[in-house]
């Protein structure tokens, strides 16, 4: 079936390192793909999306590209802050037919640090 | 322009009872998905109304079900709470069911049960 893989966590990096969290999926289809943020005791936030292979989305400095050679969303950012410091969550979603449902990983926590 | 609403924000209760969850989706929105979230882990998918019918189910078991309204709010009801069920229960919305419209989450309902 349908799934996302995220690397285990807690990530922990100092102000203004860079940072990467791996996701891999699976899907019998053309999924979109997907990254949301929980911050501390409230909902997810759509962070970035990318619709179709070599699509790279974007937001807040965070960049991912859909890779479909290597079935991959790997999420980055060039000098984080401490106010990422959040829950990151990888998801897909397939599009068609009675499915719109999003599947996600299981998220992975990043402490960002002075 | 209110986002996705939910409520209680916190509850508790006992093995057992039953529970009722509310949601209110973003304005403009027609569809309402619900997800579970347990500690540590991704959200999954309970099930999805659009035009007042679940359209779409995840795996959980019958003691789950919903209803949506005619202004498109919706409900989550849990009977014979397990232990198990304690988790935050999130709700989404997006407009025209099985569409690719962005999804919106609310911030959730902790349900604990004793």
């Amino acid at each position: 079936g349908d799934s996302v893989t995220q690397m285990e966590g807690p990530v922990t990096l100092s102000e203004e390192a860079f940072l990467t969290i791996n996701c891999t999926y699976t899907a019998t289809g053309y999924p979109s793909l997907f990254w949301y943020v929980q911050y501390p005791g409230e909902g997810l936030q759509l962070l970035l999306k990318a619709t179709k292979a070599d699509d790279k989305g974007s937001n807040k400095g965070f960049e991912a590209t859909y890779r479909k050679e290597t079935t991959s969303f790997h999420l980055e950012k060039g000098s984080v802050q401490v106010s990422d410091s959040a829950v990151y969550f990888c998801a897909l979603r397939i599009y068609g037919g009675a499915t719109n449902k999003l599947i996600f990983g299981t998220g992975t926590l990043l402490a960002v640090q002075p | 322009d209110a986002g996705v609403t939910q409520s209680p924000t916190h509850l508790i209760k006992t093995r057992g009872q039953q529970v009722t969850l509310r949601c209110s989706p973003k304005s403009g929105h027609d569809t309402v998905s619900w997800y579970q979230q347990a500690l540590g882990q991704g959200p999954q998918f309970i099930f999805q109304y659009y035009e007042e019918e679940e359209r779409q189910r995840g795996n959980f078991p019958d003691r789950f079900s919903g209803h949506q309204f005619p202004n498109y709010s919706s409900e989550l009801n849990v009977n014979a709470l397990l232990l198990g069920d304690s988790a935050l229960y999130l709700c989404a919305s997006s407009l025209g069911g099985s569409s690719g419209n962005t999804i919106y989450f609310g911030e959730g309902s902790w349900l604990t049960v004793v």
